[in-house]
């Protein structure tokens, strides 16, 4: 039973470049979230979705973050123009759904770590 | 608005040890949720364990144990005779309906522990 997929384990983009970030939840997962970690921070919440859905994004930066969950195919979170302080560890996380936030546990991905140069 | 505060930055022990990671939260709501997660240094987050408000039994698992005081609003995580595996920054969170149970993290303890 394959847990949460992230991919690429590591990014290095420079200044003014996009970073794509893939998240593929855990089989039978509905529910994804995204969250950053700076260094030696602990993770701050960015962006919640269902299937097609952004249920809660007040932890994304109004500009250049973006993030989707298709029907088919794994969540994506979306960073245009990149500057240095976009560098950190993005980690996605997923959910079963079934009573969403409340009451489902998290189980998180490995961590995509972004570099900006 | 709720809030986690692990007050200890980093921790080093000694194999066979026992160490208690300490963890302070502050919310107005009377139902909530606290998790604690391993980051090991390959740096995948572990889920340990899922506590709601209203359990505050005690529990414990092989050589982890938690310690949950309402009356303290303290979740804390104890490990008997740690091991160099143990070594990894642990983090505490809560959720509540006031953030729409998305959790909050806390800045994370790190633990060391020697051979």
């Amino acid at each position: 039973n394959a847990g949460v997929m992230q991919n690429p384990r590591h990014l290095v983009r420079r200044r003014g470049q996009e970073a794509r970030l893939r998240c593929s939840p855990m089989k039978g997962h509905s529910h994804v979230y995204w969250y950053r970690q700076l260094p030696e921070e602990g993770l701050k919440f960015m962006v919640y979705l269902q299937k097609e859905n952004i249920i809660d994004e007040s932890g994304m930066p109004k500009e250049r973050f973006s993030a989707e969950f298709p029907k088919e195919g794994p969540s994506i979170l979306r960073i245009q123009q990149v500057v240095r302080g976009d560098s950190a560890a993005y980690f996605c996380a997923s959910s079963p759904g079934r009573g969403g936030p409340s009451t489902d546990t998290q189980y998180f991905g490995p961590g995509t770590r972004l570099t900006v140069l | 608005a709720q809030k986690v505060t692990q007050a200890q930055t980093e921790i080093s022990v000694v194999e066979k040890e026992d160490v208690t990671l300490d963890c302070v939260y502050e919310t107005r709501d009377t139902t909530y949720y606290l998790f604690w997660y391993k980051q090991p240094p390959s740096g995948e987050l572990v889920f340990l364990i899922r506590r709601n408000s209203f359990d505050e039994q005690n529990e414990i698992s092989g050589r982890y144990s938690w310690n949950f005081q309402k009356s303290t609003s303290s979740f804390n995580f104890t490990i008997t005779a740690s091991q160099v595996v143990d070594s990894a920054v642990y983090f505490c969170a809560l959720s509540d309906p006031g953030g729409s149970y998305i959790p909050t993290f806390g800045r994370g303890t790190s633990l060391i522990v020697h051979p």
